[in-house]
């Protein structure tokens, strides 16, 4: 069974640049996170997913991030413009669906993006 | 959402087995308890998960106390590719998020 997947995988920008992460979750995951992992700290739920509608932006600046999620499969991350602080690891999720009682999340690779 | 609390890091000697424990005292009765690791570079891999009862896998066994208050994550022969940050996470039954505290970085010693 082929894992999450996510492109690019490294990324180095200017501040005030665009930038677009790309997501393509396990086939038939119903469910879709993105999160944001700064060096030394665990992972940040930026966004969920349960098909193509957003179940929690809570913590998603919206200002400067969008994501989307079109047909439920795979997603993407724009951060514009970028700032310095926004220099970290974008990680992709993807689980069977959140209602489950045990719902597995699993990740992808990561991107890491640095802003200069 | 249930809070847990880890150590910051261990040391575990290679062949021995690696006891990681994790606090999470606010735990509602019918939230899960998961364990994912984190290999430099990588993206966090699921490791176990269990509600009440002790559970194993070819990775690891996960003993969850009587009163649910706190757990142990065990590799049973822990090898030098076991280096990593080991988190446990409590998943929210209202909002069943994942909330990642800092983990426990173990270094397994050769």
């Amino acid at each position: 069974e082929a894992g999450v997947a996510q492109s690019p995988r490294y990324k180095i920008i200017e501040k005030r640049q665009s930038v677009a992460f790309w997501c393509n979750p396990i086939s038939g995951h119903a469910t879709l996170y993105w999160y944001q992992q700064i060096l030394g700290q665990g992972p940040k739920l930026l966004i969920q997913f349960q098909n193509n509608g957003v179940v929690d932006d809570s913590q998603l600046p919206k200002d400067r991030f969008s994501a989307e999620r079109l047909k439920g499969v795979d997603s993407t991350l724009k951060i514009q413009p970028a700032k310095l602080e926004d220099s970290a690891v974008y990680l992709c999720a993807s689980s069977l669906g959140q209602y489950y009682s045990t719902d597995t999340q699993y990740f992808g690779p990561g991107t890491r993006l640095t802003v200069l | 959402d249930a809070k847990t609390t880890q150590p910051t890091s261990m040391d575990c000697a290679e062949g021995r087995a690696a006891n990681l424990p994790c606090n999470h005292s606010t735990i509602s009765g019918n939230e899960y308890v998961y364990w994912y690791r984190q290999i430099h570079s990588q993206g966090p891999q699921y490791i176990i998960h269990g509600l009440k009862n002790n559970e194993t896998n070819e990775m690891a066994s996960l003993i969850i106390t009587e009163d649910r208050k706190s757990s142990t994550l065990i590799l049973p022969h822990a090898t030098l590719r076991d280096t990593a940050v080991y988190y446990c996470i409590v998943r929210g039954s209202g909002t069943y998020k994942y909330i990642f505290g800092t983990g426990t970085r173990l270094k397994v010693l050769a």
